[in-house]
């Protein structure tokens, strides 16, 4: 039982394209979370939800837009995408301490 | 505003022998808590250990302890009786509030020779 599933794993995609990525989490927690690893492995918080409404949001441009039909679910939508969108993003959930991370979307702007 | 720093970006060690990751910190909250990440090659990113800024006593998790000094605000990660699947990136984090907007280390990289 996957406690954190993202989906795709991989996505490459050409310049300009709008893709999304999904995040479910079967752990019953209130906060959500989607993380973006570059290639130089950094890790950086983008955005957080806790039960469907926004509560971080970093420096991270519109073109970004995170959508939380439900606390279980956190999407990540994309539009025209750059090449700079290329890295690793990952979801994560919590209920107060530990980050449960998903497996991550490895996305790739040709 | 929070700083994680890794001064390691590699490190190697002996199968079975111990290793120390180091991890220093800036904040200027009174509380926060300090974690640790490893992530394999596989890119999962896997919880190992946590340490609360009020714990008295060092956290433990198996082979993994972390050693809190908290006037040098340092959270070195140890790991005993290293293994070769322990070869993989590891990554010092803190939070304040909660763990979610956790700020991390650049990461060091550790293999473990057989």
């Amino acid at each position: 039982d996957t406690a954190v599933s993202q989906t795709p794993k991989y996505l490459v995609t050409q310049m300009g394209n709008d893709k999304s990525i999904k995040c479910e989490q079967n752990l019953g927690h209130d906060t959500m979370y989607w993380y973006k690893q570059d290639s130089k492995k950094f890790l950086k918080i983008m955005f957080s939800y806790n039960n469907k409404e926004l509560i971080i949001n970093e420096t991270v441009p519109n073109r970004f837009s995170p959508k939380s039909p439900d606390k279980a679910h956190l999407n990540l939508h994309i539009n025209s995408l750059e090449l700079g969108d290329s890295a690793v993003y990952f979801c994560a959930s919590t209920s107060g301490v530990k980050l449960f991370f998903g497996s991550g979307t490895q996305l790739s702007v040709l | 505003a929070q700083k994680i720093t890794q001064t390691q970006p590699g490190m190697f060690v002996q199968e079975k022998e111990a290793v120390t990751l180091d991890c220093t910190y800036d904040t200027s909250d009174q509380s926060y808590g300090l974690f640790w990440y490893k992530q394999p090659s596989s890119g999962e990113m896997i919880f190992l250990i946590y340490q609360g800024s009020y714990d008295e006593q060092n956290a433990t998790e198996g082979r993994y302890s972390l050693n809190f000094q908290k006037a040098r605000k340092s959270a070195n990660l140890v790991i005993s009786a290293s293994q070769l699947g322990d070869s993989a990136m590891y990554f010092c984090a803190m939070s304040n509030t909660n763990a979610g907007k956790s700020t991390f280390g650049d990461g060091t990289t550790l293999t473990v020779k057989p």
